[in-house]
């Protein structure tokens, strides 16, 4: 099984400010996919294929990586993007997680 | 436009099996596959299994032989049954579909084990 693991777990982050959350995978996966979790609600789908953005998602965020680290770029937080962020690996059986990272604003 | 629904029965017994249906719309079944997705508060996102477009499935090894996924395509419904609950299994459970990525997800369903 592919473990993902996801840093930070939590952070902060000001208006304006550049965030970068990262997802280190235990094998070498072909892409990484993330998705974006506010309390309550289903997780949303945010980025796939590693950097393409799903329908409706500000052209602010990126993603990129290869290999076993991946990771999620905001240029500019704003504070409708404080969630909780996870990414997965669909690249082997069992599909797998991360454990989240949670963005606050501050 | 594209609606996925899960409904279930909020609270089951341990021991017992848990049978959820995501009922969708806007779409074929026949065209999508169909991921099932839990989050507990004990391990987080957990991927379940999934039924792919043309009916065969796959499924987590984690859940051994406790679960089953199958589909009425006429009735555009989804089906998740798990046998051997246990408190563990408490969480939300979700269906979502699946072309490229998980693009549409349903509200969930919470489920509840206890006794």
């Amino acid at each position: 099984e592919i473990v993902l693991t996801q840093s930070p777990t939590t952070m902060a982050a000001s208006p304006g400010e550049k965030v970068t959350i990262t997802c280190r995978a235990s094998s070498s996966v072909s892409y990484m996919h993330w998705f974006q979790q506010k309390s309550g609600t289903s997780p949303k789908p945010w980025i796939y294929d590693t950097s393409k953005l799903a329908s409706g998602v500000p052209d602010r965020f990126s993603g990129s990586g290869s290999g076993t680290s991946y990771s999620l770029t905001i240029s500019s937080m704003e504070a409708e993007d404080a969630a909780t962020y996870y990414c997965l690996q669909r690249s082997s059986y069992p599909l797998t997680f991360g454990s989240g990272t949670k963005l606050e604003i501050k | 436009q594209v609606q996925l629904k899960e409904t279930g029965p909020g609270l089951v017994q341990p021991t017992q099996t848990l049978s959820i249906t995501c009922t969708v719309s806007g779409f074929s079944l026949t065209s999508y596959y169909m991921q099932w997705v839990r989050q507990t508060p004990g391990k987080g996102l957990e991927w379940m299994g999934f039924i792919r477009s043309g009916g065969s499935t796959e499924y987590n090894s984690e859940f051994k032989s406790r679960l089953s996924i199958s589909r009425d395509t006429s009735k555009n419904q989804v089906f998740l049954k798990m046998n051997s609950l246990k408190t563990e299994d408490t969480g939300v459970y979700y269906c979502a579909r699946d072309w490229d990525h998980f693009d549409y997800w349903g509200q969930g369903v919470m489920v509840t084990v206890s006794s």
